[in-house]
């Protein structure tokens, strides 16, 4: 069974610039959640999402945001870009809406320059 | 407000030794724990998943604990090798007002087996 994959696995991007990342979680799976991890902050929940709808968010700014498709596969947006956006942007997927093993994708490395 | 942490920050350790990595959180109302390693780098690799009403996990070589009244987790390794060297994270899942996954994660542990 193929785990979860990000595209794509590495960014440059411009301040002021947007970005959109991209997660298809192990199939079969429903709910996706995303982390940002930098060296100063550590691992922090963005939000996650389940049959298309969002259900938590972390303490991140309007300019994060995402989707949830039919498919369960998820994006995640970055408008208007600082430099402190960059980060590793980790994807993770977990089978059902209750709390079972959570398996993460290898990442994109975001830098902002 | 959940909070982790993870000591100690960082070990090293000749081939062969047991060890253990500790981590503790401060609200005892978790759905479960979750053990992960991560290479420089890359993703996180899951290690061990202990749901809040089990007292252990255990697979290979690895072994986890869980006291939820008291706030901790152990992961023991034995018999470590220089294949072990990576960062270890502890995650404790306590959900979110809308459902059951957010997980909460430590600083991790830095791990060093020499030969």
């Amino acid at each position: 069974k193929a785990g979860v994959t990000q595209t794509p696995r590495y960014l440059i991007k411009t301040r002021g610039q947007q970005v959109t990342l991209s997660c298809s979680p192990i199939s079969g799976h429903r709910s996706v959640s995303w982390y940002q991890q930098t060296p100063g902050q550590g691992l922090q929940f963005l939000f996650e999402y389940f049959s298309e709808t969002q259900r938590n968010k972390g303490n991140f700014p309007g300019r994060f945001s995402g989707r949830q498709f039919s498919n369960s596969r998820s994006e995640m947006n970055v408008s208007t870009l600082e430099l402190g956006d960059s980060a590793l942007y980790l994807c993770a997927s977990s089978w059902m809406d209750t709390a079972y093993e959570q398996y993460f994708g290898p990442g994109t490395r975001l830098t902002v320059t | 407000k959940q909070e982790v942490t993870q000591i100690p920050a960082a070990l090293s350790v000749p081939e062969g030794e047991n060890l253990v990595l500790n981590c503790s959180f401060t609200d005892s109302a978790i759905y479960n724990l979750q053990w992960f390693r991560q290479d420089p780098g890359k993703g996180l690799t899951s290690l061990l998943l202990i749901q809040s009403s089990q007292r252990e996990q255990t697979s290979g070589r690895l072994n986890a604990s869980l006291d939820k009244s008291s706030g901790r987790s152990t992961l023991y390794i034995a018999a470590s090798q220089p294949g072990d060297s990576a960062t270890y994270l502890c995650a404790v899942n306590s959900g979110g007002s809308g459902g059951y996954n957010k997980l909460i994660f430590g600083a991790g542990t830095r791990l060093a087996v020499h030969p």
